[in-house]
Order: structure tokens, then sequence, then C-alpha cells
């Protein structure tokens, strides 16, 4: 099947830029996403990206594709520690056909 | 808050009992879905409703049973469950994009 790989972890400190990286294989996949998840909480879309744009930002998050090399990235400027929580990059070719990576947990250190 | 509750936040059973596990939207949506998460490993879909009716069923085990009564509500049946059907069990609709609730901790004893 499709798969949607991301490493398991990452720890920066406070004030750094952080780097999620994500890998897919469908070729057919339209939207993009970046979701969040806070410790004990469920999932919090953060942003996608249309498989036709490049790049997105909005405030700290920058959403970076390079649909070549079927390669999702997501930045966070300044990261602080209230960024620490899991980011799961997941993919569709339609709402109903969603693939979830395993998801990068992003520690932020003071 | 996204508008997908689900309840309860937290269930320990055991193996021999049968609960449910409870999702409500009111965003309008006509899909609605159950995933499972463990840990370090890919959300797993169980389940998909489009307008009530069940699309798919990702070849979970007969002890999950799920129930969509209308486009609001979506159960999620349990019975006889394994203690490694212990995850979070997360809820989400969808209209343009999917929205999640906050999950149900379940674990079995």
């Amino acid at each position: 099947g499709e798969d949607v790989e991301q490493s398991l972890f990452l720890s920066v400190r406070e004030g750094d830029s952080s780097v999620i990286n994500c890998t897919y294989t469908d070729s057919s996949s339209t939207y993009l996403y970046w979701y969040k998840q806070e410790p004990g909480a469920g999932l919090q879309l953060l942003t996608y990206i249309f498989s036709n744009m490049d790049m997105k930002q909005d405030q700290r998050l920058t959403v970076l594709l390079n649909k070549k090399d079927k390669h999702l990235s997501l930045r966070i400027a300044d990261t602080q520690t209230g960024d620490s929580a899991i980011y799961f990059c997941a993919e569709s070719t339609d709402n109903n056909d969603m693939r979830f990576g395993a998801g990068t947990r992003l520690t932020v250190k003071p | 808050e996204t508008g997908v509750t689900q309840t309860p936040r937290h269930l320990v059973m055991g193996m021999t009992n049968k609960k449910s596990l409870k999702c409500e939207q009111h965003l309008g949506h006509n899909a609605m879905y159950w995933y499972k998460q463990s840990a370090k490993k890919p959300l797993e879909l169980m389940f998909v409703y489009n307008f009530k009716e069940q699309t798919e069923n990702n070849s979970v085990p007969s002890r999950f049973s799920p129930e969509c009564p209308n486009s609001s509500h979506l159960f999620l049946h349990l019975h006889t469950l394994q203690p490694e059907d212990s995850a979070l069990y997360l809820c989400a609709s969808s209209g343009n994009t999917i929205y999640f609730g906050e999950g149900s901790w379940l674990t079995v004893v």
C-alpha cells in the first residue's frame, strides 16, 4: 500500500527553528496536511497544502512541498516550549482516503 | 475546540465488558470516521460513514461494531476486547477538511 513516513523524534532548543520532514509514496496525492497533537488531546489541523503548490506560509509555520521527490516539510520558526507535541504528516487524494505517518515527537528544550 | 466531541475521554474495561464510545459533531459534515492510534504507529482508519451509510471497513475485527444513527452522531460499540486493543480512538468528520475529536483513551484489562 501507499506509505507516509516521518522520523519519530526531533529535539530543538527554544528559539531555534524546527524542521519536520515527511515522505510519501502516492503520486496522485491531492492534499497534504500537518496535524499537531498535544499531550492528552486529539489531532488539530495546523495547515494543509494543495499538491500544485510549492510553499505555504502561515505566521511561524512554513510548509514546503517537493512533489517530484514526494517530500513535505514543516518549518516552525522561533520554536517555543508550547510547540512541544507530536506532528503528523498526512496525505489524501480525497477526504475519504487519508493516510497518516506515525508522527514526529517534537521536544523543545529551554 | 474542533467541533467534534468524543465521550468518554477515558475508559477502562475488562475483556468481558460491553461499552460504547460516542462521537458528536454539529459542523454539518456528512462524513464521519473512526481511527485507532497506537504508539509509534500510523493512524489506522477503521470505519468511514457517508450520509449514515458505512462506506469503508478496514478489516476491523467484529468485536468493534460501529453505528451511525444520523449524520451528527457516530458510536463505536466494544465487546470482548483484547488488551492489544488498548489505544486512543479518534473520531473525525469532514467537509472540505477533516476535523478530529480529542479522542477516547481505551485501556483493556
